[in-house]
């Protein structure tokens, strides 16, 4: 079946470590690819997207992701975590030829970031 | 400015009970998403509304889920008959809605059904 996969399920680092959380997809095709965050007892919300153009992608909060077409992969990155990073991370796409614009997400990845 | 707004955000019903859930979106958007979020899982579409159009339904897991939106705003998503495997955290998004490449979704904070 088409899905969106998230490898790791729960990531544990220190702070000052660096971050890669992968996420690979099975769509054919162009899509839109997301990354969400839900931080503890707050709203979903977007870190960054990608839909055409340069495959790496700036997001918020020193966040960046980079598509690799080749390998159906969308993985986040940071260099440098920080506490506050401790949330749910959510990659998601819209696969191609979507009659809306619904988001396929990932079950998610748990980031633990001790102090 | 105001984001997506959900009520209630918590609510337990008794197995067999219907259930109404609200979902007032960002002021102007005119797509509007309903997911279901079970525990430990990501988000799944249930339904999207372009003004009060829905335009897609297939993410409704049976006939006892009924969604509406009928002046193109305030959206509600109702369960009938409430089962114990209908316990998730219900999201409404709603987005710009201009078929933008990538348009952002703005999520709201969910509603947490539990059904005993």
């Amino acid at each position: 079946a088409q899905s969106v996969s998230q490898h790791n399920h729960h990531v544990i680092l220190s702070e000052a470590a660096s971050l890669e959380l992968g996420c690979n997809y099975s769509y054919g095709g162009t899509v839109n690819l997301f990354w969400y965050v839900q931080y503890p007892g707050q709203h979903l919300q977007l870190l960054l997207k990608y839909f055409s153009g340069d495959p790496l992608v700036k997001g918020i909060k020193g966040f960046e992701a980079e598509f690799i077409k080749s390998k159906f992969s969308f993985n986040l990155r940071k260099p440098s975590v920080q506490w506050s990073d401790t949330a749910e991370y959510f990659c998601a796409v819209i696969p191609p030829y979507s009659s809306a614009s619904k988001i396929i997400f990932g079950s998610g990845t748990r980031l633990s970031i001790r102090p | 400015g105001a984001g997506v707004s959900q009520s209630p955000r918590y609510k337990v019903a008794k197995r067999g009970q219907d259930v109404a859930l609200r979902c007032d979106p960002i002021s102007g958007h005119v797509s509007l998403f309903w997911y279901q979020q079970a525990l430990g899982q990501g988000p799944e579409f249930l339904t999207y509304f372009q003004n009060e159009a829905q335009l897609d339904k297939s993410g409704l897991p049976s006939d006892r889920f009924f969604a509406e939106r009928p002046e193109g705003s305030v959206s509600t998503l109702k369960i009938q008959r409430t089962q114990q495997e209908d316990s998730a955290v219900y999201l409404c998004a709603s987005s710009l809605g201009w078929e933008a490449e990538g348009e952002t979704q703005y999520f709201g904070p969910g509603t947490r059904l539990l059904v005993l």
